[in-house]
Formats: C-alpha cells, sequence, structure tokens
C-alpha cells in the first residue's frame, strides 16, 4: 500500500543510453512532480504535471522527457544518458494547487551513469 | 529567483542534546514547510506553517513561522539516534505555481 512508488530504486547505465523511471501514486492526487537530488543533496524541480496536463517545465535538457499517461502515473525518459545526469531522481504527488500541503514523495532512484 | 538559506549545513550533537535549525529568505513566505529525509529514502513532510508567529509541534519536534514571514525554525528537543537525516525547510509564496522553494538542507547525526 504505498503511497508513492518508483521503480527501479537503482538505476546503473552506461553513457549513451536512454534510461526510463516509472512513478505510480495511489493518493488520488491531482498533481505529480518530478526533482533531481545531486550530491549535494539540493533538490531542484524539474517537472510538475497536473491532470497529465505539464504544468511546470524547469531549465531541464530536451533528453528528458515526462510522460503522464493518467493523473495517477508520471514516468521520466532520458535519452543519451551522460555522466552529469547521475544523481537521485524523485517522484512527488500532491492535490491540486496543494504543493503549500506539502507533497508526499517516493523513496528515489538512485541513477549511476558511467 | 527566490532562495533560501538554511543553517546549519550539518550538526553532530549528543543523545540528548536539543537541536535548533533555522531557513531566512530575501523574500516573503506565506507558507513553510519542514521535511526529514532519511538516508535512502524521500522526504517526509513534518510541519506545515501557514501564518506568521505560528508556534507548532509535532511531538518533540517544534517550528515556528517568522514574524518577518522571511524565516522560519525547527527545534528538536532531547535528541534521539533515529532523528539522524537531512532537514529540509521549503518555503512558499500565495497566487504562485504551488511549487515550493527548497532550503539546502542541515545534515544531522546523533551520537548515542
Amino acid at each position: 500500500d504505498t503511497a508513492v512508488s518508483q521503480t527501479p530504486k537503482y538505476l546503473v547505465t552506461q553513457m549513451g543510453n536512454d534510461k526510463s523511471i516509472k512513478c505510480e501514486q495511489n493518493l488520488g492526487h491531482d498533481t505529480m512532480y518530478w526533482y533531481k537530488q545531486d550530491s549535494k543533496k539540493f533538490l531542484k524541480i524539474m517537472f510538475s504535471y497536473n491532470n497529465k496536463e505539464l504544468i511546470i517545465n524547469e531549465t531541464v535538457p530536451n533528453r528528458f522527457s515526462p510522460k503522464s499517461p493518467d493523473k495517477a502515473h508520471l514516468n521520466l525518459h532520458i535519452n543519451s544518458l551522460e555522466l552529469g545526469d547521475s544523481a537521485v531522481y524523485f517522484c512527488a504527488s500532491s492535490r491540486s494547487g496543494g504543493g503549500d500541503y506539502g507533497y508526499t514523495f517516493g523513496s528515489g532512484t538512485r541513477l549511476t551513469v558511467v | 529567483g527566490q532562495q533560501l538559506n538554511q543553517s546549519p549545513q550539518s550538526m553532530f550533537i549528543q543523545e540528548g542534546e536539543d537541536v535548533s535549525m533555522n531557513c531566512t529568505s530575501s523574500s516573503i513566505f506565506n507558507t513553510w514547510l519542514w521535511y526529514k529525509q532519511d538516508p535512502g529514502e524521500g522526504p517526509v513532510l513534518l510541519i506545515a506553517l501557514y501564518k506568521a508567529g505560528e508556534l507548532t509541534s509535532n511531538g518533540r519536534l517544534t517550528a515556528q513561522f517568522g514574524i518577518t514571514r522571511k524565516d522560519s525554525f525547527l527545534n528538536i528537543s532531547a535528541s534521539i539516534p533515529s532523528d539522524v537525516g537531512i532537514y529540509f525547510c521549503a518555503g512558499l509564496t500565495s497566487g504562485g505555481s504551488y511549487i515550493p522553494t527548497f532550503g539546502r538542507g542541515t545534515s544531522l547525526i546523533v551520537h548515542p
């Protein structure tokens, strides 16, 4: 009965590969997010989707493409992986306009590009 | 863009000690949030503050929304080993995108 679940937990891949991270939430939230946490633990918003529509797209290389097939799922596809993409990626969800009520985060996907 | 200064960056304390950390901003926020991230996990919301001057507790944790609306404080009393983790503050302004601005975190280590 995990609230926000991400898969895989760990991902090790070579430069140049394409990979996907999946996220699902069973909280009935309308808004989902992708965050990147770098080695210094800084949390940076990447994307936000509300009811399957993209509402926030921060300065992220277009090699990153989110996809939301329905409001319970937000997947992240990354093309042509680079060393600098190594980080922990967190999916999160909230009620619509509910960032001020706090997010529910997944447990993260640690991506290592070698 | 908005920036949050969170301090201290790290703390090493003995079990039983009290802990204080804070966040300051050059901008006014309408909401302050405090999260804790356990090793290998995602951040979990601890306390949410919605009104200047508000003081809210969650067990041994107490957080305050600063009167100027540009700062917030988190105190942990009688620390225990499971308090270890990274504590993040986050602030939100009204009428915006409801995306919080996160501080850079305070890493807490508690020695038994």
